[in-house]
């Protein structure tokens, strides 16, 4: 299988600021990157797929950078409504595991 | 509107039996790849398999090949996920979640379901 390590695990932040999260993959996966995120309670939510490309109805505040194996997520000024859990998954081949979640808070 | 409505929450005891689905809607069941991803209490997102309802082809991690089986019924846009002989570690929660491309497994999951929560406990 290819892991996926999301650094770091949990992050502190205030609004407004821009934050970066990383993922690695222990091989390369060209760009078959996406990017989750979830609130407590709630189903994930597709954020970026193929490394950079904005899901439909995305703000465009968050952006997805990085080939082979490594990548970020970038949200430029954090807004209230962003603090959750993210996670990276590589879809390059099966199983396509998920990064371990980076826990972003206030 | 594309949706995914899971069946509800199931308390079952170990070595029972259990069935959960995922009821498609809003697009053409045969021609988007289903998956299954498990997250147990205060962990992260585990996958544990696919499937193309069009053909029925299914991939399976290597964690969960075994332990579960996926299934799909075209005539019903019905996804499935079974046991056979549940365990007190399958208590999770279990979430159906649809290939984002038509065809194709590597643009990621859009949309997801809102989860099945299974307990299992004596």
């Amino acid at each position: 299988d290819i892991q996926m390590t999301q650094s770091p695990s949990s992050l502190s932040a205030s609004v407004g600021d821009r934050v970066i999260i990383t993922c690695r993959a222990s091989q390369s996966i060209s760009n078959y990157l996406n990017w989750y995120q979830q609130k407590p309670g709630k189903a994930p939510k597709l954020l970026i797929y193929a490394a950079s490309s904005l899901q439909s109805g995305v703000p465009s505040r968050f952006s997805g950078s990085g080939s082979g194996t490594d990548f970020t997520l970038t949200i430029s000024s954090l807004q209230p409504e962003d603090f959750a859990t993210y996670y990276c998954q590589q879809s390059y081949r099966t199983p396509q595991t998920f990064g371990q979640g980076t826990k972003l808070e206030i | 509107e594309v949706q995914l409505v899971q069946s509800g929450a199931e308390v079952r005891q170990p070595g029972d039996s259990l069935k959960i689905s995922c009821k498609a809607s809003g697009y053409t069941f045969t021609t988007y790849w289903i998956g299954w991803v498990r997250q147990m209490p205060g962990k992260g997102l585990e996958w544990m398999g696919i499937i193309y309802p069009g053909d029925s082809d299914t991939r399976y991690s290597p964690s969960f090949q075994g332990q579960v089986t996926i299934s799909a019924d075209k005539s019903t846009s019905t996804a499935y996920l079974q046991w056979s002989s549940l365990k007190a570690s399958d208590s999770a929660m279990y979430y159906c979640a649809r290939s984002s491309g038509s065809g194709s497994t590597t643009e990621g999951f859009d949309p997801w379901g809102q989860g099945t929560l299974v307990t299992v406990s004596s």
